[in-house]
């Protein structure tokens, strides 16, 4: 499975859109983004998963470059909730290798 | 629906004793994963159980074994504890198929003295 890094931790604006890059430059052509994230103490949740196109869900949108090397989670309005380590993940099974993740940190 | 459920929630052990961790899978969903988080890390993969095959393992030694039930759920097996096997534990159940995202539980804290 590809490696993915991801910068160790953000900040972002309560109400403001929050941007999370992921690099991921050897994934492979089956290989998936996967985006979780981990409030303290808690079992990690889904977010949002793509291949190559974008993806846009309830919670998230995910942008993927056109050469799939990297990508960006976006959270179109961030709230303190979203609070959380957030981690990018690059599979293509069903078994996820988190790294260390960003930790994001909503600020009122 | 229920989510997924771990047994039991918290754990205490000597180092050199045996533990079992238990966990039941969402409903319909026949894959069962395993984690370990060491605090402050990110969670590391174990073991991937499909239809009570296994269907992946990380890089962990013989001490960690594990199965699946016919019922799907599944049991972790770590014998000859250390201190280094204090962490959270965490079960994810998913439905059969390629890129599916994964239910997470709470987890199984345990502590090793």
């Amino acid at each position: 499975d590809a490696k993915t890094t991801q910068p160790p931790s953000m900040d972002c604006a309560e109400g403001r859109a929050a941007n999370l890059p992921c690099n991921h430059s050897t994934i492979s052509g089956n290989e998936y983004v996967y985006w979780y994230r981990q409030i303290h103490s808690q079992g990690p949740q889904y977010i949002i998963h793509g291949l190559k196109n974008n993806e846009t869900n309830e919670m998230a949108s995910l942008i993927i470059t056109e050469d799939r090397k990297s990508s960006t989670l976006i959270l179109p309005h961030a709230t303190l909730r979203d609070t959380a380590v957030y981690y990018c993940i690059v599979t293509r099974v069903n078994d996820m290798r988190f790294g260390a993740g960003t930790r994001l940190t909503v600020k009122p | 629906d229920a989510g997924v459920t771990q047994s039991p929630t918290h754990l205490i052990k000597t180092r050199g004793q045996q533990v079992t961790l238990r966990c039941s899978p969402i409903s319909g969903h026949k894959s069962v994963s395993w984690y370990q988080q060491v605090l402050g890390q990110g969670p590391q993969f174990i073991f991937q159980y499909y239809e009570k095959e296994e269907r992946g393992r990380g890089n962990f030694p013989d001490r960690f074994s594990a199965r699946q039930f016919p019922n799907y759920s599944s049991e972790l097996n770590v014998n000859a504890l250390l201190l280094g096997d204090s962490a959270l534990y965490l079960c994810a159940s998913s439905s059969p198929g390629l890129a599916v995202e994964q239910f997470f539980g709470p987890g199984t804290r345990l502590t090793v003295l």
